[in-house]
């Protein structure tokens, strides 16, 4: 089946500073990959929607300056939380589709990031 | 638009004892369903989907769903579950022809020995 990676699994920082999360799909092309914030005990809220080569589309509410998508190969789509504050801590899964995979997402196994 | 409604937020069952997870969605358009699974600090894995055709849909691990159109329902159930099931389980749609998946809240099962 599809296999999807994310890097890092946890990530500790410093109010301030900025961390970028790193989504790739191992086996197949993903022409689209979904970023995603996860609170304790809630579903999946969509941040942002990517496409190779293009910039990524964002859902109401979410700081485009804030949350930095790159989705610069069909392998590859990054998350970068600049200036973090202990308020961005939290789950951030991604997912992709693509190809004949076009009509199903496959997750990544989610980064938890904590912000001291 | 799409919406999904997750009827229970919690279901404490005992082991070996059916289950059902309820799931209703709305939808102006033909959507796909999806019901997937997530462990504790886990990603989301896939458990079953309907994209078309059979109405009951399977899992290998003896979960299925049932698309039922009139009734905008997609109830998960298993007919005897076991501690390793202890999980949260989300139902999903996505427009056919379309990409954005709308996830409901979520059901926390918990099974007891």
């Amino acid at each position: 089946g599809a296999v999807v990676s994310q890097h890092p699994s946890w990530v500790i920082c410093k109010s301030g500073t900025s961390v970028k999360i790193e989504c790739r799909s191992l086996d197949f092309q993903a022409t689209t990959m979904f970023w995603y914030r996860q609170f304790p005990k809630q579903s999946l809220m969509l941040m942002a929607t990517s496409n190779e080569g293009s910039k990524a589309t964002y859902e109401q509410g979410v700081e485009k300056d804030k949350f930095l998508i790159n989705h610069a190969s069909l392998t590859l789509s990054t998350l970068t939380v600049t200036s973090a504050h202990p308020e961005d801590s939290s789950f951030y899964i991604c997912s992709a589709s693509g190809g004949h995979l076009y009509n199903e997402q496959f997750f990544g196994p989610g980064t938890r990031l904590t912000v001291l | 638009a799409q919406s999904v409604t997750q009827l229970d937020s919690q279901v404490p069952v005992f082991e070996e004892a059916p289950v059902e997870l309820r799931c209703n969605y709305s939808s102006s358009v033909s959507v796909y369903l999806f019901w997937y699974v997530q462990y504790p600090n886990q990603g989301l894995q896939l458990l079953l989907k309907y994209l078309s055709g059979s109405t009951l849909v399977e899992s290998i691990n003896g979960f299925e769903a049932e698309f039922n159109k009139s009734q905008t329902s997609f109830h998960l159930r298993k007919p005897s579950v076991h501690i390793s099931d202890t999980a949260e389980y989300f139902c999903a749609v996505s427009p056919t022809g379309g990409f954005k998946t709308i996830f409901g809240a979520g059901t926390r099962l918990f099974v007891k020995a």
